[in-house]
């Protein structure tokens, strides 16, 4: 049973430019979450899906950020416009709908030239 | 909103030790308290988790405890060996059917010296 998939691992983006993130559940969730860790620090919520519904996003900055998770196909977070403040890992993770049993993918560094 | 804070930020021990990591929340409601482990470069893997009806979960080395009425819990790790070296995070939320987010502790850095 594969495990949660993000890609790309590493992204490098300048300044401007969009950044798009992907994320694949595990085999039977139905819930993904995305969080952000700035370098050596923890890490902090931003956006909770089902498919084809935003549950929670009040983590996500107002502007330049957006997320969707649709009937078919992965999770994507998008970030407009990206500046040197983005650079960070982003986390996926995916739950069944029963339990908070949270399960993490292996991140995508993206960084901000 | 929730908000974790977790003790020590660093902690180094020698092998066989044992290790006591500390988080406190401050949401009365919350009740599930997962514990993970991020090696470098890796996502956050989950190591134990608790719900609070429940106060004390072991799985082989590693132990979590629960004190609601003050609000905090603790990972407990016996006979530490060099693998544990890890950051080390705890978190909260209210567990709901429909899913929820986690407030995380800002890390512990767990160094096991040989």
């Amino acid at each position: 049973n594969a495990g949660v998939m993000q890609n790309p691992r590493h992204l490098v983006r300048r300044r401007g430019q969009e950044a798009r993130l992907r994320c694949s559940p595990m085999k039977g969730h139905s819930h993904v979450y995305w969080y952000r860790q700035l370098p050596e620090e923890g890490l902090k919520f931003m956006v909770y899906l089902q498919k084809e519904n935003i549950i929670d996003e009040s983590g996500m900055p107002k502007e330049r950020f957006s997320a969707e998770f649709p009937k078919e196909g992965p999770s994507i977070l998008r970030i407009q416009q990206v500046v040197r403040g983005d650079s960070a890992a982003y986390f996926c993770a995916s739950s069944t709908y029963i339990l908070n049993e949270q399960f993490f993918g292996p991140g995508t560094r993206l960084t901000v030239l | 909103g929730e908000n974790v804070e977790q003790h020590p930020s660093t902690l180094s021990v020698q092998e066989g030790d044992s290790a006591v990591i500390k988080c406190t929340y401050s949401d009365s409601a919350s009740n599930y308290f997962p514990w993970y482990k991020q090696e470098l470069g890796k996502g956050p893997q989950l190591i134990i988790d608790i719900r609070s009806n429940v106060g004390e979960k072991k799985d082989q080395r590693i132990a979590v405890t629960l004190n609601k009425t003050a609000k905090h819990f603790s990972l407990h790790i016996t006979e530490t060996q060099p693998e544990d070296s890890a950051v080390y995070f705890c978190a909260a939320s209210k567990e709901e059917t429909s899913g929820s987010r986690l407030t995380f502790g800002e890390g512990t850095q767990l160094t096991v010296n040989p």
